[in-house]
């Protein structure tokens, strides 16, 4: 079967920096999401990745490894508003999107 | 530009009754997704359409029916709420399938819950 695993909650420091680390066993891959959603919110889109390697965009990174079925989204210099749940989802090789359960953060001052 | 609209936010019905979740965007996206989202769980396609007057099967379709009449709007059904079927349901759209990123935007979110 198919499936995504990221940890259930983490919580981290204002200021700080947390890797929120997802693996996935899927059928076929054709590119892996990360979405953050506030509590009682709709999910938004920060990254994807098709490709091994790091992409940037301003404090948050995500990385991939395709031959470890592997990602992490990386938020540097936390701030109380990145306090959401953070979705990695991966899209398998009929283009459907195949959903973790989330990873709960909890920013503390 | 609104985005993707759902109606209602809310719902409170008892078992057995037909509802009707509404959904439309403006962003003349191709592609439109019902999810329900559960405690625990990630996200759960229910049905989905790749284009005005097509509709699939997600993973977890069954009680539910979708119609795609045209390319702004598409509601999901219950034909006969039961308990089980209490979730926060999202509706989203995509301007395509594997033709690019394949981002998705969501809908504020239904709360439906099954007396």
């Amino acid at each position: 079967g198919q499936n995504i695993d990221q940890p259930t909650e983490m919580t981290a420091t204002e200021g700080a920096i947390v890797q929120i680390n997802c693996t996935y066993q899927t059928s076929g891959f054709n590119g892996l999401f990360w979405y953050q959603q506030h509590a009682g919110e709709a999910p938004t889109f920060l990254s994807y990745n098709v490709l091994d390697g790091l992409e940037e965009k301003g404090r948050f990174s995500s990385f991939l490894s395709r031959s470890k079925g592997y990602s992490y989204l990386l938020l540097k210099e936390l701030q109380m508003k990145d306090s959401a749940s953070y979705l990695c989802a991966v899209m398998d090789s009929n283009y459907q999107l195949i959903w973790g359960a989330g990873t709960k953060l909890i920013i503390k001052p | 530009i609104a985005g993707i609209t759902q109606a209602p936010t809310s719902q409170i019905l008892a078992a057995g009754r037909r509802m009707t979740l509404r959904c439309t965007q403006d962003m003349r996206h191709n592609a439109m997704y019902w999810y329900r989202q559960d405690l625990g769980l990630g996200l759960r396609l229910i049905h989905y359409s790749n284009t005005a007057g097509t509709t699939g099967k997600g993973e977890v379709p069954d009680g539910y029916s979708v119609s795609r009449a045209n390319t702004d709007d598409f509601p999901l059904t219950l034909a006969s709420a039961v308990p089980s079927q209490t979730s926060v349901y999202f509706c989203a759209s995509s301007a395509g399938t594997g033709y690019d990123t394949g981002e998705l935007f969501f809908g504020e979110g239904s709360r439906l819950t099954v007396l």
